[in-house]
């Protein structure tokens, strides 16, 4: 059982939808992520929260929100949504201590399309 | 611009045969990660390499960190059709202020029995 859960595995929404990605990690990291994962494309980080602090990649469209309500949880709010926004998306958590080279631990993500 | 370039994108290759994928960049990392990814699951860290020149082995699976901390590269012998599954190397960045775990676009590989 992977230490990082994610719900739904599965989302279907239409464009003018607002849905909402949950995910929780069972690990006591202190640092969590959203990645997003299309065909063909690298891995794109969206967002980080690192010791309650936020930090988010500047490229990603203001209809994607996360909500970072403590260190076990987090959530991707989605609306008004692009079929382009079409992916995989992933949550990940990790323990931030003094070097960033610690491993990522994954959840097996939600598979989102948007018609 | 793309930090980590993965070469090959696909690799099919019969069980048993040997093979070599390669992560490179003209950035230099503090360290190179090798996650893989199999259909329907998160990636799942393989290895962490951290010193120039380092070999780390894992069962039939080498990784090897450059010399120069700036490419890696994951040799499989004898390749099993569990080694099926995408391969991705990941290094962390500075960007934007923050230090960041950036991905290659992965190496798709398939072990055909």
């Amino acid at each position: 059982e992977t230490g990082v859960t994610q719900t739904p595995r599965h989302l279907v929404m239409g464009m003018t939808n607002k849905k909402s990605l949950k995910c929780e990690q069972h690990l006591g990291h202190n640092a969590m992520y959203w990645y997003k994962q299309s065909a063909k494309k690298p891995l794109e980080l969206m967002f980080v929260y690192s010791l309650e602090e936020r930090v988010e990649n500047n490229s990603v469209p203001s209809r994607f929100s996360p909500e970072c309500p403590n260190s076990s949880h987090l959530f991707l709010h989605l609306h008004t949504l692009q079929p382009e926004d079409s992916a995989l998306y992933l949550c990940a958590s990790s323990q931030v201590v003094r070097g960033p080279t610690l491993p990522l631990h994954f959840g097996n993500g939600t598979r989102l399309t948007v018609t | 611009t793309q930090l980590l370039e993965q070469s090959p994108q696909f690799l099919s290759i019969q069980e048993g045969e040997n093979l070599t994928v390669y992560c490179n960049s003209s950035s230099v990392f503090s360290s190179l990660q090798w996650y893989r990814q199999e259909p329907g699951e998160g990636p799942v860290l393989l290895v962490t390499v951290v010193t120039g020149g380092e070999v780390k082995k894992l069962k039939r699976l080498t990784f090897q960190f450059g010399d120069a901390r700036k490419d890696s590269s994951l040799h499989i012998t004898a390749a099993q059709p569990g080694d099926t599954g995408l391969y991705l190397c990941a290094g962390w960045s500075l960007i934007q202020g923050a230090q960041k775990l950036v991905f290659g676009q992965g190496t798709r590989l398939t072990i055909n029995p």
